[in-house]
């Protein structure tokens, strides 16, 4: 089945520190590749996303590459702030049938401090 | 557009009360899905349906019933909670090709 392994945290870095989280995944076909973020106490709020390989997202300064021929997703950042604390989870949703069910990562826990 | 919204927000339960989330959509959506966060362990996919008086089982779940008699409404159901159910619950629905939108949470502690 579909799975999604991102990087343990928690990670916490200065205000203005570049940011990478690995993300990687295991998947039948062709599926799609969300980075969700949830704030203290808040639901989870999609980030970006990318349908096909080689795609790259990107919002808010984040951004990750589609990337098939390695498996991963990895978020980045150039220069984080401190806005940006918050629970990272990586996921995708399966092709064909299951296109609608989304496999979540454990998630990561960023922490930056000013 | 209110999204998703979920009610409560926040609840305690003793051991073997019994107890109904109810998760709200106003945007149309035809999946609706019921998820568990728990520390260490992500999301984890609870029951979900794909139109109005559907379910269909998800990774987890036991100790959970669903029901969709509307298409915009979602509920979980708890017949006999157990401390293993204290968990923070999350309700999601998308319209179709993978994006969820999430509502708030519901808080719920066993005791």
């Amino acid at each position: 089945g579909n799975s999604v392994t991102q990087m343990e945290g928690p990670v916490t870095l200065s205000e203005e520190a570049f940011l990478t989280i690995n993300c990687t995944y295991t998947a039948t076909g062709y599926p799609s590749l969300f980075w969700y973020v949830q704030y203290p106490g808040e639901g989870l709020q999609l980030l970006l996303k990318a349908t096909k390989a080689d795609d790259k997202g990107s919002n808010k300064g984040f951004e990750a590459t589609y990337r098939k021929e390695t498996t991963s997703f990895h978020l980045e950042k150039g220069s984080v702030q401190v806005s940006d604390s918050a629970v990272y989870f990586c996921a995708l949703s399966g092709s064909g049938g299951s296109n609608y069910k989304l496999t979540f990562g454990k998630g990561t826990l960023l922490t930056v401090n000013p | 557009n209110a999204g998703v919204t979920q009610t409560p927000k926040f609840r305690v339960l003793k051991t073997g009360q019994s107890m109904t989330l109810l998760c709200a959509q106003d945007m149309n959506h035809e999946y609706m899905y019921w998820y568990r966060q728990d520390p260490g362990m992500g999301l984890r996919l609870i029951h979900y349906s794909v139109g109005e008086g559907t379910t269909a089982k998800g990774e987890v779940p036991d100790g959970y019933n669903v029901s969709r008699l509307k298409k915009q409404n979602f509920l979980l159901g708890l017949e006999s909670a157990a401390p293993s159910q204290t968990s923070v619950y999350f309700c999601a629905s998308t319209p179709f090709l993978g994006r969820q939108y999430f509502g708030p949470g519901t808080r719920l502690t066993v005791t």
